[in-house]
């Protein structure tokens, strides 16, 4: 399996312009996870999907980012318009809950793709 | 509100030398405590998931330990290729999801 793949791996744009990243997971994973890393923060989540649904937003800064996945195999996660705060390295990540999709007691394991280095000016 | 904290924040040895690496943490009741490797420019790459206090993982020269309240990535005769930032990350029962720690960044000097 060539694991989770984001496009682009890097991305350098002005304020004010749209970005569009990308995120393919590993095929049969149910669940896909958007994350934010900054020399701040650390890692910190973004949204989740499971079975191609939105679960959990309540990690995206505000109504200028949105994500969406349309099939098992592809989400894209958006900026509108986009800050020089947004600077950072988004990562994608997939996993398999095993016990229903929505179970919350399963444990596994999380798979994080190669991440895109955004840089807003 | 589930935290990780880890520490130190940065730490050097030489090649050979043992040391340890912390992750405490509270959450309201643990599911599962997962350790990654990031190497600069890389995704985060999965090692161990702890589920209880007591349980211990080892993998090659890393063995991974966990308490109630911290676990410990103990590092044994570290090489250079040893050298990473080193994230723990907790799943609460009841959620599906991660809260990880700001990591632990090692450099190991040959």
């Amino acid at each position: 399996d060539a694991g989770v793949i984001q496009s682009p791996r890097h991305e350098v744009t002005e304020m004010g312009q749209e970005v569009t990243l990308r995120c393919k997971p590993i095929s049969g994973h149910n669940s896909l996870f958007w994350y934010r890393q900054t020399m701040m923060r650390g890692l910190e989540l973004l949204i989740y999907f499971n079975n191609n649904v939105p679960i959990d937003d309540s990690g995206m800064p505000e109504d200028r980012f949105s994500a969406k996945m349309p099939n098992a195999s592809f989400s894209t996660l958006k900026i509108q318009p986009s800050e020089p705060r947004d600077s950072a390295v988004y990562f994608c990540a997939s996993s398999f809950l095993s016990r229903g999709g929505l179970s919350t007691d399963s444990s596994y394991e999380q798979y994080f793709g190669p991440g895109t280095r955004l840089t807003v000016t | 509100e589930d935290q990780v904290t880890q520490s130190p924040e940065a730490l050097r040895l030489q090649e050979g030398e043992s040391s340890s690496l912390n992750c405490s943490y509270t959450v309201s009741g643990l599911r599962g405590l997962f350790w990654y490797r990031q190497d600069p420019g890389k995704g985060p790459e999965f090692l161990f998931t702890l589920y209880s206090a007591g349980e211990e993982k080892e993998k090659e020269r890393l063995k991974a330990t966990l308490t109630k309240k911290e676990s410990f990535l103990h590092i044994t005769a570290p090489k250079p290729e040893d050298s990473a930032t080193y994230l723990c990350a907790v799943q609460a029962r009841g959620y599906s999801t991660l809260t990880f720690g700001k990591g632990t960044m090692l450099l190991v000097s040959p």
